[in-house]
């Protein structure tokens, strides 16, 4: 069974341009939840999806953004990036029944420079 | 607001030392205590949930238990294949999210 795919793995952009990374669930999986890693903070929530509805968010800047679409893949968008914004992002998916276990993808590592 | 809290942030053990890991948390409706175990340069790995004070759940050589205020994840005669970060998070009732510890670090030596 297919784990939790992360594209693109590693990115590398300027301050103030904007990026948007792609995080592919489990197979039958529909929800899907976005973490921010850093060494600072540590993991930090994001934001959750679910059929296509954002049913949590976190305490991030409006400048983050997400979507899920129809076929519970997930994107996520960060638009005039700052350096604070590297790091690493992390997808996370779960069945319906069991959304208690949840499944992190391998990550997309972001350098803002 | 959820508060996790791990210690030690850093353990350095011999092959077949055992030693347990800390995490506090204060979580309003506490839905869940989860713990993960993460390698570097990969993303978290579901190790256990824990629902409910007394709790206790075993894989391998590790154990995690829960009481209402603390879990405890203990790592009995750990190889050097245990070595990871093992973060711990909790969730609250109605709420999707998960709120992370920072993690311990176990380095286990051969």
């Amino acid at each position: 069974k297919a784990g939790v795919t992360q594209t693109p793995r590693y990115l590398i952009k300027t301050r103030g341009q904007q990026v948007t990374l792609s995080c592919s669930p489990i197979s039958g999986h529909r929800s899907v939840s976005w973490y921010q890693q850093t060494p600072g903070q540590g993991l930090q929530f994001l934001f959750e999806y679910f059929s296509e509805t954002q049913r949590n968010k976190g305490n991030f800047p409006g400048r983050f953004s997400g979507r899920q679409f129809s076929n519970s893949r997930s994107e996520m968008n960060v638009s005039t990036l700052e350096l604070g914004d590297s790091a690493l992002y992390l997808c996370a998916s779960s069945l319906v029944w069991d959304t208690d276990t949840q499944y992190f993808g391998p990550g997309t590592r972001l350098t803002v420079l | 607001e959820d508060q996790v809290t791990q210690s030690p942030e850093a353990l350095r053990l011999q092959e077949g030392e055992s030693s347990s890991l800390n995490c506090s948390y204060t979580v309003s409706g506490l839905r869940g205590l989860f713990w993960y175990r993460q390698d570097p340069g990969k993303g978290p790995e579901f190790l256990f949930t824990l629902y409910s004070a007394g709790e206790e759940k075993e894989k391998e050589r590790l154990k995690a238990t829960l009481t209402k205020k603390e879990s405890f994840l203990h790592i009995t005669a750990p190889k050097p294949e245990d070595s990871a970060t093992y973060l711990c998070a909790g969730g609250s009732l109605g709420d999707y999210k998960l709120s992370f510890g920072a993690g311990t670090t176990v380095t286990v030596r051969a």
